[in-house]
């Protein structure tokens, strides 16, 4: 299993507070992803990053932030969730985006905004 | 934007074939993945194709052609622990993935 651990793996809060999701990898890849899943519309991107401080906006990026200070770790920030930041969120990595390199994912997280 | 269907859900009989198609529109095209992803869990990667044709690992197969936009996973031989959602992830121009709704197959004893 590649070795990926997000975090909280729940969290229920309130409209208008700031949320921060961790994912954190052991196997050095490059690149890591969030994305969410809500029935009805599959996996969604929201951002991504090629590197250390390097990312780029998603499908979906609008009230979302992210942050790479380490090859590790890869943070989502919502600044003010909203219930319709309701979903599952999952973090992915992947050795490379060429040729047969697959995106492997982490557990999730799901997140409730009430 | 993409745009890829899949259909919503299948049932299928425990030993039987189910095949589970994918039809894809994309600003480029740079492979095509399959996942699969039990309630609750996170997707596993079960296969990949870039090229047409077919890709056949133990129970499980998938074809492409690039031409039509489509492809679709084969699961033979069907056992309960196959019950799961199916994704199909399109790797696109910019070598972003976009996935499909998912396809929720069933297992029926």
């Amino acid at each position: 299993d590649a070795g990926i651990t997000q975090s909280p793996r729940h969290k229920v809060t309130e409209t208008g507070t700031p949320v921060t999701l961790r994912c954190h990898q052991t196997e050095n890849h490059r690149y890591m992803y969030w994305y969410r899943q809500d029935p009805g519309h599959g996996l969604r991107l929201i951002h991504y990053s090629y590197g250390v401080k390097d990312t780029d906006k998603g499908e979906v990026s609008d009230g979302y932030s992210v942050s790479r200070s380490k090859t590790e770790d890869f943070l989502l920030t919502l600044e003010s969730a909203t219930s319709s930041q309701t979903s599952v969120y999952f973090c992915a990595i992947s050795e490379g985006v060429y040729s047969n390199q697959p995106q492997h994912f982490g557990d999730g997280t799901r997140l409730s905004i009430l | 934007g993409q745009n890829i269907d899949q259909p919503t859900e299948m049932t299928a009989t425990e030993g039987a074939i189910v095949q589970i198609n994918c039809t894809y529109q994309t600003s480029g095209f740079n492979g095509l993945f399959w996942y699969q992803q039990h309630a609750g869990e996170a997707p596993t990667f079960l296969s990949y194709n870039v090229l047409d044709g077919l890709e056949e690992k133990g129970r499980f197969s998938s074809f492409l052609s690039r031409s039509k936009g489509y492809s679709y996973l084969l699961l033979k031989e069907l056992q309960m622990k196959d019950s799961a959602s199916y994704l199909c992830a399109v790797r696109d121009g910019d070598y972003k993935l976009s996935f499909g709704a998912g396809t929720t197959v069933t297992v029926r004893a």
